[in-house]
């Protein structure tokens, strides 16, 4: 069956620190994936698309690398802040229409 | 403001009782999808629309559960008969070409 992981623990991390966060995924073959934030009683906001044919991709202070070999995603939070605490969802697109499959998500804390 | 709207935010029902949710994409956007998500999960795609067509449906939704997107505009979401484990939060969200979502702030429903 497909599944889509990411770590559950929380990540605590220090203000100015870079959090990595990991997707890891089985039974797909996707031709991008995504990465959302989310923040508590909200709706998710789109944060970057990387294709299948793209090693990495930069926005900002977010970087996020994809290796359809090894079936995993790293979403980076260079020179974290407290601002950046939320919960990132990434998100596969099985057949490319939509219909986004997300993972659980896992929850960043930054610390001042 | 022109982003995806949801309505009511809150909905605390009975058992038994049918709920109507209402969506409001953005404008020009010709894609709506419906996810539900559980506390600590991420989204968990119900259905979609391109335009006023209905394209598909997650097996997961059952017969009680029916939405509608009369003239590509608006959607709505049902349920009827509604049970305990129908609680969660219901969001919608738009594209123009099905990569990018841009999701509503959702309604949070309670079935007591």
């Amino acid at each position: 069956s497909q599944k889509i992981e990411q770590n559950s623990e929380a990540l605590n991390i220090q203000e100015g620190k870079t959090a990595t966060l990991t997707c890891n995924y089985t039974n797909y073959s996707p031709a991008y994936l995504q990465w959302y934030r989310q923040d508590p009683g909200r709706g998710p906001v789109f944060l970057l698309l990387i294709r299948e044919n793209e090693k990495e991709k930069r926005k900002e202070r977010l970087k996020v690398t994809f290796d359809t070999t090894l079936k995993q995603s790293l979403f980076h939070i260079t020179a974290s802040q407290p601002a950046d605490s939320a919960t990132y969802l990434c998100a596969l697109d099985p057949d490319s229409w939509g219909k986004l499959q997300f993972g659980a998500g896992t929850q960043v804390v930054v610390t001042p | 403001d022109t982003g995806v709207s949801q309505d009511p935010r809150h909905k605390i029902t009975k058992r038994g009782q049918n709920v109507t949710f209402r969506c409001d994409p953005i404008s020009e956007h010709n894609r709506l999808y419906w996810y539900r998500q559980t506390l600590g999960q991420g989204p968990e795609f119900l259905t979609y629309f391109q335009n006023e067509a209905q394209l598909e449906k997650s097996r997961l939704l059952s017969d009680r559960f029916s939405a509608e997107r009369p003239k590509g505009s608006f959607s709505t979401l049902e349920i009827q008969r509604t049970e305990q484990g129908d609680s969660a939060m219901y969001l919608c969200a738009s594209s123009f070409g099905g990569i990018e979502q841009f999701f509503g702030p959702g309604t949070r429903l309670t079935v007591l």
